[in-house]
C-alpha cells in the first residue's frame, strides 16, 4: 500500500524567511501525482501545489516550488518570502491507481507551519 | 463557479444515534470523495462515488455508508454514531475522479458523538 510520511509534525519560520516542509512517500507506481493542500485554522483544505510524476521539471506557483526527487521518492515544499497567511497545516498527498482502480488521495500526518512576524 | 458546499458544518449526536452529512461538489463535477479527519489517525479515505455509483470503499465498518444523486450531491449516512465517530468529516469533487484531476475540498462538517 502507498504510504505517505512527514517527518516534521511542526515547522516554524520567520516572517519573509524561507522554509521546506519534508515529506517522502512510497509506492511501486510509476503513474501518481502528488500535492501539497494547505489548511488553515478555519479548516478549508486548499491546494498548493501538485506535481505529476512523469514530468522532470518541478513544479512552482508564485511563492510555493517543490523539489520532486523521484528516484528517493522525496516531494519538499519550499516556501519563499514567508508570510502570516501561510500559516496553517500543511499535509502532503499522493494520488495514483491503488489495488481495485481507486484514485483515492492518500495523506501523511500533516506539518503544522508557524510564522512569526 | 461555487467551491464545494457540505451541511451540516457542526453537528452534535449522542452515541447509537445515526447522522447524514450532505455534500453538495463544483458544478460540473461528477465525482465525490469522502474523508475522516482525527488528530490521531488524520486524514483517512471513506469512499468515493462517481455517476451514483461507489467505486471504491475505505477500510471503514459497515456503519459507514454514501450514496450519490443524479445532480451528483453526495450524502454519508454514519449509524450507531461511536465516540470514536468524532471528527471532521471532509468531502472533496473532482471532475471524472481520474488520476490527472485535482481534488478541491469543501469546508468539511465537524461531528462530535457524546
Amino acid at each position: 500500500a502507498q504510504t505517505v510520511t512527514q517527518s516534521q509534525p511542526e515547522m516554524s519560520v520567520q516572517e519573509a524567511e524561507t522554509v521546506t516542509l519534508s515529506c517522502t512517500y512510497d509506492t511501486s507506481e510509476s503513474d501518481y501525482y502528488l500535492f501539497w493542500y494547505k489548511q488553515p485554522p478555519s479548516r478549508q483544505m486548499i491546494l498548493v501545489i501538485r506535481q505529476e510524476a512523469y514530468k522532470q521539471q518541478n513544479a512552482t506557483e508564485n511563492r510555493f516550488s517543490v523539489n520532486f526527487q523521484k528516484a528517493a521518492k522525496s516531494f519538499s515544499l519550499k516556501i519563499s518570502d514567508s508570510q502570516l497567511g501561510d500559516a496553517a497545516m500543511y499535509f502532503c498527498a499522493y494520488r495514483g491507481r491503488t489495488q481495485g482502480g481507486s484514485e483515492k488521495l492518500v495523506f501523511g500526518k500533516g506539518t503544522k507551519l508557524t510564522v512569526n512576524p | 463557479k461555487a467551491g464545494v458546499t457540505q451541511t451540516p458544518r457542526y453537528l452534535i449526536k449522542t452515541r447509537g444515534q445515526q447522522v447524514t452529512l450532505s455534500c453538495s461538489p463544483i458544478s460540473g463535477h461528477r465525482s465525490v470523495s469522502w474523508y475522516q479527519q482525527t488528530p490521531g489517525q488524520g486524514l483517512q479515505f471513506l469512499f468515493e462515488y462517481f455517476s451514483e455509483t461507489q467505486r471504491n470503499k475505505g477500510n471503514f465498518p459497515g456503519r459507514f455508508s454514501g450514496r450519490q444523486f443524479s445532480n451528483s450531491r453526495s450524502e454519508m449516512n454514519v449509524s450507531t454514531l461511536e465516540l470514536g465517530d468524532s471528527a471532521l468529516y471532509l468531502c472533496a469533487s473532482s471532475l471524472d475522479g481520474s488520476v490527472t484531476e485535482t481534488q478541491y475540498f469543501g469546508p468539511g462538517t465537524r461531528l462530535l458523538v457524546l
